[in-house]
């Protein structure tokens, strides 16, 4: 069965810094990465994905991660945070093959933006 | 386009009690799946369903069951409440099975358990 670590569950950084969200999974097949957000009392949206080709995949608001197989990581990275980027970050799996149906979550990470 | 929608937004049942929680996917969305997340927690998979039939089923007891409509619409059920019920119950909709296809959520429904 596959699993997800998100290492960190809070990380707190000042607006206009870099940040890392770091992700590693365990899967004994190939799958596919996802990390969604989910802002205060609110659903998951979906914020990028890695299904196949290159293994650094963007959002369209500056974030972006990058899939490495050989570390079975896939860490979210944003060079610049902004104020509205205070959510918390959960990093998922799927299991590439037919018949995989759930995605399986991290426990997830608390992004707070000091201004 | 409405996103997924689900009913109620939150609600407070007493142990032992069952409960019925409703789901509409996208339009044009033919599978449906319900998560639950624990405060603190990641969601975990419950339930997937594609044109009527249950695909996929997580790791929770019987008392759990769902079902998806004609019109793909979902329903969650659980009988006989526990209080480690309470929890943010997600669905989450997309056009087919396949795990390429990006899976939409809803707000969720907020179950308290008392």
């Amino acid at each position: 069965a596959q699993s997800v670590t998100q290492l960190d569950s809070q990380v707190p950084v000042f607006e206009e810094a870099p940040v890392e969200l770091r992700c590693n999974y365990s899967s004994s097949v190939s799958v596919y990465l996802f990390w969604y957000v989910q802002y205060p009392n609110q659903g998951l949206q979906l914020l990028l994905k890695y299904l196949s080709g290159s293994t650094l995949v963007e959002s369209i608001n500056g974030f972006e991660a990058e899939f490495n197989k050989s570390q079975t990581s896939f860490h979210l990275r944003k060079p610049s945070v902004h104020i509205s980027d205070t959510a918390e970050y959960f990093c998922a799996v799927r299991l590439s093959g037919a018949g995989s149906y759930q995605l399986t979550f991290g426990k997830g990470t608390k992004l707070s933006v000091i201004p | 386009d409405a996103g997924v929608t689900q009913s109620p937004t939150h609600l407070i049942k007493t142990r032992g009690q069952h409960v019925t929680l409703r789901c509409s996917p996208i339009s044009g969305h033919k599978s449906v799946s319900w998560y639950q997340q624990v405060l603190g927690q990641g969601p975990q998979f419950i339930f997937q369903y594609y044109e009527k039939e249950e695909r996929g089923r997580g790791n929770f007891p019987d008392r759990f069951s769902a079902r998806q409509f004609p019109n793909y619409s979902s329903e969650l059920n659980v009988n006989a409440l526990l209080l480690g019920d309470s929890a943010l119950y997600l669905c989450a909709s997309s056009l087919a099975t396949d795990p390429s296809y990006e899976q939409y959520f809803g707000p969720g429904t907020r179950l308290t358990v008392t």
